[in-house]
């Protein structure tokens, strides 16, 4: 299976500042790289496919970029309701694997 | 719009099985895979298997075969998942998701989870 190992575990960020999160898979998974953001008690919602293809209606702070094995996703002025768990998802080969999970919050 | 409604939470005994259910509208069903994960309370979140809403071609996590059994009713857009042999590893949220092909795969649509305890 692919592994996908997100960090950081966790960050705190303030209002307006820009945060990165950072995804490696264990092998090239040729940009096929999702990222979600899920709020407690509530599903994952897709904001970033493909690496870099914003998802319609996420806001155009969040931007996806990498390639290979390396991936990031960026949050351009961190807003309050950008508070969650942010996770990575390969959907180059079965199973499909996710990482573990970044916790973001406002600090 | 897009909608995938799951069915209510479920407290199960041990051994037992459980069906949950994934009613969806709003697109045409038998023209997407639709899939099922899990997620166990503060936990990852983990791929069950995919199954095609036209003809119920199933792709499995070796993981979860002998687990869970997929199954769509194309005639009310519903898929199906059945768990069986229920221990307290099976207790956590099940999702249904929307698998979407735009020259990747990823998931653009969620249900609401539907929880799964399985306690005697």
């Amino acid at each position: 299976d692919i592994q996908m190992t997100q960090s950081p575990a966790s960050l705190s960020a303030s209002l307006g500042e820009t945060v990165s999160i950072e995804c490696l898979a264990s092998e090239g998974i040729s940009n096929s790289l999702a990222w979600y953001q899920q709020k407690p008690g509530k599903s994952p919602q897709l904001l970033i496919y493909g690496a870099s293809s914003l998802q319609d209606g996420v806001p155009s702070r969040f931007s996806g970029s990498g390639s290979g094995t390396q991936y990031s996703l960026k949050i351009s002025g961190m807003q309050p309701e950008d508070e969650g768990v942010y996770y990575c998802q390969q959907g180059y080969k079965y199973p499909y694997t996710f990482g573990a999970g970044t916790k973001l919050e406002l600090k | 719009e897009v909608q995938l409604q799951q069915s209510g939470a479920e407290l199960v005994k041990p051994g037992a099985s459980v069906k949950l259910s994934c009613k969806t509208s709003g697109y045409t069903f038998s023209n997407y895979y639709m899939s099922w994960l899990k997620q166990m309370p503060g936990q990852n979140i983990e791929w069950i298997g995919n199954i095609y809403g036209g003809n119920g071609g199933t792709g499995y996590n070796q993981k979860f075969k002998g687990k869970a059994t997929l199954t769509v009713d194309k005639s009310s857009s519903t898929a199906y998942m059945d768990l069986s042999s229920l221990t307290s590893e099976d207790s956590a949220v099940y999702f249904c998701a929307r698998l979407q092909l735009r020259s990747y795969w990823y998931f653009d649509f969620w249900g609401p989870g539907t929880m799964v305890t399985v306690s005697s």
